[in-house]
Order: structure tokens, then sequence, then C-alpha cells
């Protein structure tokens, strides 16, 4: 089956502008958590989102947000980009939540200029 | 913040060497996973181990966990170049619906 697929793969935007990443799931699974990997902080936790509702959320600001489709597909976006938001973002499904495992899609690097 | 923390952070061995990573954790878990990640690449999930489990095999790969010392370890039997990547340990808590990853542990196959 289809795995993780994430969209665009990569992304250079300006300071000030907004950004929207896109992540669909193994068919099935319900659950989506977004991560941001940067080298100085390692992944950090965004948000999950379960049946389109936001379950949880890290300690990001309110730039970043995001939701879930009826179709498990979810968004990302970071409004205001700054310098510091340039990272990986990697997008993980999973059928029933942590108590299985996740299976990532290859990623979104964006580059913030 | 993170919660768990691999060690040692950088590991270089020989191929068919044993590779062992280790892992912490802080708080209460449900379970424990590892994935590893090629250069800039996603997340590929190896094994997973339940709180109420001591140890886990799946082909080369040989995951144990002692709760009561918070601590995991992952082996990597007869390393093959193959293996080169950074390896995570990440600690689920079904409550939370989120895993936490450590920092990892950077492998590296020399031939």
């Amino acid at each position: 089956k289809a795995g993780v697929t994430q969209t665009p793969r990569y992304l250079i935007k300006t300071r000030g502008q907004q950004v929207t990443l896109s992540c669909s799931p193994i068919s099935g699974h319900r659950s989506v958590s977004w991560y941001q990997q940067t080298p100085g902080q390692g992944l950090q936790f965004l948000f999950e989102y379960f049946s389109e509702t936001q379950r949880n959320k890290g300690n990001f600001p309110g730039r970043f947000s995001g939701r879930q489709f009826s179709n498990s597909r979810s968004e990302m976006n970071v409004s205001t980009l700054e310098l510091g938001d340039s990272a990986l973002y990697l997008c993980a499904s999973s059928s029933l939540g942590t108590d299985y495992g996740y299976t990532f899609g290859s990623g979104t690097r964006l580059t913030v200029v | 913040s993170q919660q768990g923390e691999e060690d040692p952070q950088a590991l270089s061995i020989q191929e068919g060497e044993n590779a062992t990573m280790n892992c912490s954790y802080k708080t209460s878990i449900n379970n424990l996973q590892w994935y590893r990640q090629n250069s800039g690449r996603g997340l590929v999930h190896l094994i997973l181990i339940r709180s109420n489990e001591r140890e886990k095999h799946s082909g080369r790969l040989r995951v144990t966990l002692d709760t009561s010392k918070k601590s995991s370890s992952l082996l990597i039997t007869a390393s093959r170049a193959a293996d080169t990547a950074s390896y995570f340990c990440a600690d689920g808590d079904g409550r939370a619906s989120k895993i936490i990853f450590g920092s990892g542990t950077r492998l590296s196959i020399r031939p």
C-alpha cells in the first residue's frame, strides 16, 4: 500500500511569508502527527490530529497551525515565517495512535531566507 | 522538550561488529519505540516494546527495556554498511496521543 506522502519535498520561502505543507496518511490511518526537525532542537512534536480533531499540541507559537480533513489528509500552516523556521517537517500517520508504530513521510525541507 | 536521551551520541564500528545504543527516559511510558533515519529522510519504525515486556527481537535487532531504570537498549548484530543512519528512541504514552523523541545516536559502519 502507498506510504505517507508529503508535498512539497522542498520549499524556499522569504521571511514574513506563509507556507502550507500537506500530508496524505496511509489509507485507513486516522491519526496524523507533525514534527519539526532541526540540528539544534532535534525532533520536536508540533501537533496530532485524529478524525479531524486536534488531540495534542506541542510548545510552538500560534504561527504554527494545522488541520485535518475528513479523508484524514492533513495540512500544516506556518504564518509570518522566521529564519528559525527552517527545518525538515515530518508527518507521521498511525492507525490507532501511540500504542503502535508510526509511519513517517519523507518530509518537507523548508528553507526560509 | 525531549524526553528520551540516547547514548552515545555517535558510534563508529567495523562492518560485522555489533552496535549497542542506549536510551533513557524520564516519565512513565506505555511503550518504547525505536526508529532509524537515513540522512535527511523520514524515520522508519524498527521495533516497539511495551512497558510489560523486557526483551524483544526482530531480525538482527534486539531491544531490551528496564522500566525500573527507565532505560532501553537497541542492539544491532552483524552490522552492515546499510545500517549507517541515525537511531532514535521514542516513548509512547497512549493518553498523551504523541510520542516524544530523543536526540538520537549517529551510527557509522566502516567497511
